[in-house]
């Protein structure tokens, strides 16, 4: 199974300062076929289920704010969330689609500082 | 309006039986792939099972596979997960997930059932 590996686990960062959550996996998820990495980085807030922010490592979801961003490729992965808003504060989640069994990383924990 | 909601969970006794729905509504039901995904109290995210738009291939996660069997019927728009031999461990609330394809991301989500199984 692709292990999947975030950190940190929990973040407390500033209104209007930058968060940053890396995501590493244990083989990569890019598919030279097409060129697309394999990953999704969900959003979840408490009560709710989880809600897609990036998919293909980079793509932002519609409806999305752009102050959400997505990079990194092959095993390296990256969310970056600028400019904070109170309402960004959830547990955040990678997840590899690449291969079954799915897998998702632990969830890092944001808050405001 | 496009949407998935779950129902079926309960409080059930450790070796029993259940069988979770998931109806789906506001798209073209057959043209996604289904998955359930659980959450245990406070953790994270564990992919449970998928089956594809025709129920012709399904697939399981390891550690419950041969306790699970999911199936959808298209005519309803609904998935389904039966649960046998349930353990403590099961404990969870179960989302049912759509994806566009066998290896995609799940861009609609359902709110979830809740599994506990205690004696």
């Amino acid at each position: 199974d692709i292990v999947m590996t975030q950190s940190p686990d929990s973040l407390v960062v500033s209104l209007g300062e930058r968060a940053t959550i890396n995501c590493k996996s244990s083989q990569s998820l890019l598919y030279s076929f097409n060129n697309k990495n394999y990953l999704a980085w969900y959003q979840q807030k408490p009560g709710q289920p989880p809600k897609v922010v990036i998919s293909w490592a980079s793509t932002r979801e519609s409806g999305i704010p752009d102050r959400f961003s997505g990079s990194g490729s092959e095993t390296d992965f990256t969310l970056t969330i600028n400019n904070l808003q109170a309402e960004d504060v959830a547990v955040y989640y990678c997840h590899q689609y690449y291969t079954a069994p799915y897998t998702f990383g632990q969830g890092t924990k944001l808050e405001i500082k | 309006e496009v949407q998935l909601v779950e129902s079926g969970g309960a409080l059930i006794q450790p070796g029993g039986s259940l069988r979770l729905s998931c109806a789906a509504s506001g798209f073209t039901f057959s043209d996604y792939w289904m998955n359930w995904v659980r959450q245990a109290p406070g953790k994270g995210l564990m992919w449970v099972a998928r089956i594809n738009g025709d129920a012709s291939s399904t697939y399981y996660a390891d550690s419950m596979k041969r306790r699970l069997t999911i199936s959808r019927d298209n005519t309803r728009q609904m998935v389904y997960l039966q649960m046998n031999g349930l353990r403590s461990e099961d404990t969870a609330l179960y989302f049912c997930a759509r994806g566009h394809g066998e290896n995609w991301y799940y861009d609609l989500w359902g709110r979830g059932t809740q599994v506990t199984v205690s004696s």
